[in-house]
């Protein structure tokens, strides 16, 4: 079973619009991690966040965690058409810190 | 600075043949991952390397499927006599130790199997 899964698993909005995509977990973790997928091809790493910290931002991007709900999410502020790509969490898998679990993503389509 | 990279882009076989997969790390990076994602799904964990050991080789699908890495830098994943099954991105990314924290993926080997 997935240690990860992202809802919704699509969202499509109008640019200059906010998009939140969550991400819930089954086990504890000490970690997760958003990354983004551009055509299906490789993918980009966005930001990580500690199991202490309950919110982080970079530029256009804020992540919140919430460790009793086993839940994250990712917003996106302003979004423009470049924004468009698939957004997977990643999360530690029970066994070791070292294998990380990828849910199915999210794909966001942001309408020029 | 070079990142991933992953040869060939794409590759076309038939089916019951070899083939190989090549990743080359970003320089320094002591681990290695390779994934792989079929369309419109989620990454699938296929084996870690440490350096050139593989501790973690648990989701190699089958025995045709294996990897190698040396001098602690390229890999390369082999996939004995493919079945359509196969047909995926496969995905190779590396991190700077063995913690899996902040991946730097290649672009992928997209792989079809007639």
């Amino acid at each position: 079973s997935q240690q990860g899964e992202e809802d919704p698993q699509a969202l499509s909005i109008q640019e200059g619009e906010n998009a939140t995509m969550n991400c819930s977990y089954k086990t504890s973790i000490n970690n997760l991690q958003w990354y983004r997928q551009n055509s299906g091809r490789g993918l980009v790493h966005l930001i990580l966040i500690r199991s202490n910290e309950r919110e982080k931002h970079s530029g256009r991007l804020r992540v919140t965690l919430d460790t009793s709900k086993k839940s994250s999410s990712l917003l996106i502020t302003a979004s423009r058409a470049a924004d468009t790509a698939s957004y997977f969490c990643a999360t530690p898998a029970p066994s070791g810190t070292y294998k990380y679990i990828f849910g199915t993503g999210t794909r966001l389509k942001v309408l020029a | 600075g070079a990142g991933v990279s992953q040869s060939p882009s794409n590759k076309v076989t038939e089916k019951g043949k070899d083939v190989e997969l090549r990743c080359d790390p970003i320089s320094g990076h002591t681990a290695l991952y390779w994934y792989r994602q079929s369309l419109g799904q989620g990454l699938e964990f296929l084996i870690y390397f440490q350096g050139n050991s593989a501790p973690d080789k648990s989701g190699l699908p089958s025995d045709r499927f294996s990897a190698e890495r040396t001098g602690g830098s390229v890999s390369t994943l082999t996939i004995q006599r493919t079945q359509q099954e196969d047909s995926a991105v496969y995905l190779c990314a590396s991190s700077l130790d063995n913690r899996g924290e902040t991946q730097y993926f290649g672009p992928g080997t997209r792989l079809l199997v007639l």
